[in-house]
């Protein structure tokens, strides 16, 4: 099956620079990646996602980066504010024929003001 | 709010107790997955229904067991429980008739707590 891994696991970044979080997947059938914040105690927000007919995606200070041959994805947050302080999760799924959504660890952003 | 309903919000019930926590999926979303997730920790895949039928299998222990009605809505029984059982419990759906099968919508959770 699906091996997704994602790091840091622990990110700290002053208010106002940007933070980086990295995924890899392991099997080249997957071809949709969403992106969750979880802020304590709420349930996952899904804020952007990336299908793999494209590279690159933004909504406004948030960008994902799907690089298919090496297998991974980025989340890139430009500005960052303490309101984006949450647990970020990455997923990989297999769009029209798989089941199951594979999740990443999870990465705790604290945006320092 | 993702249109995804979860009860009870929160249970706490003794060791060896038996819950059944409820899930209704957005309006006409056909898939409804289950995932636990303890303290500290990812979301832990452990079960998804698509339409009433089982279709994935996760890290689901024997002791829980799930199903999906005919009006979508699905259950999650955990019975026998103990302390570990105790941990936040996500449904999610995804799949609307006609739609994007794969975006997936998370509810509120129901924090369970076994003492």
């Amino acid at each position: 099956g699906e091996n997704v891994e994602q790091h840091p696991s622990t990110l700290s970044v002053q208010e106002g620079d940007s933070a980086v979080i990295k995924c890899t997947y392991s099997d080249s059938a997957s071809n949709y990646f969403p992106w969750y914040k979880q802020e304590l105690g709420k349930r996952p927000q899904l804020i952007i996602d990336i299908r793999s007919n494209v590279g690159e995606k933004k909504d406004q200070r948030i960008a994902v980066t799907l690089n298919k041959t090496a297998k991974h994805f980025s989340l890139h947050i430009t500005e960052t504010q303490p309101e984006d302080s949450a647990v970020y999760f990455c997923a990989a799924f297999q769009a029209n024929t798989g089941n199951q959504f594979y999740f990443g660890t999870g990465t705790s952003l604290t945006v320092i003001p | 709010d993702s249109g995804v309903t979860q009860t009870p919000k929160h249970l706490i019930t003794a060791t060896g107790q038996r819950v059944t926590l409820r899930c209704s999926p957005r309006s006409g979303d056909l898939s409804v997955y289950w995932y636990q997730q303890s303290l500290d920790q990812g979301l832990q895949f452990l079960i998804q229904y698509y339409n009433g039928e089982e279709r994935a299998k996760g890290n689901i222990l024997e002791r829980f067991s799930a199903q999906q009605f005919p009006d979508l809505h699905s259950e999650l029984n955990l019975s026998s429980l103990e302390l570990g059982d105790s941990a936040l419990y996500f449904c999610a759906s995804s799949s609307p008739r006609g739609g994007v099968r794969e975006t997936q919508y998370f509810g509120p959770g129901t924090r369970l707590l076994v003492l």
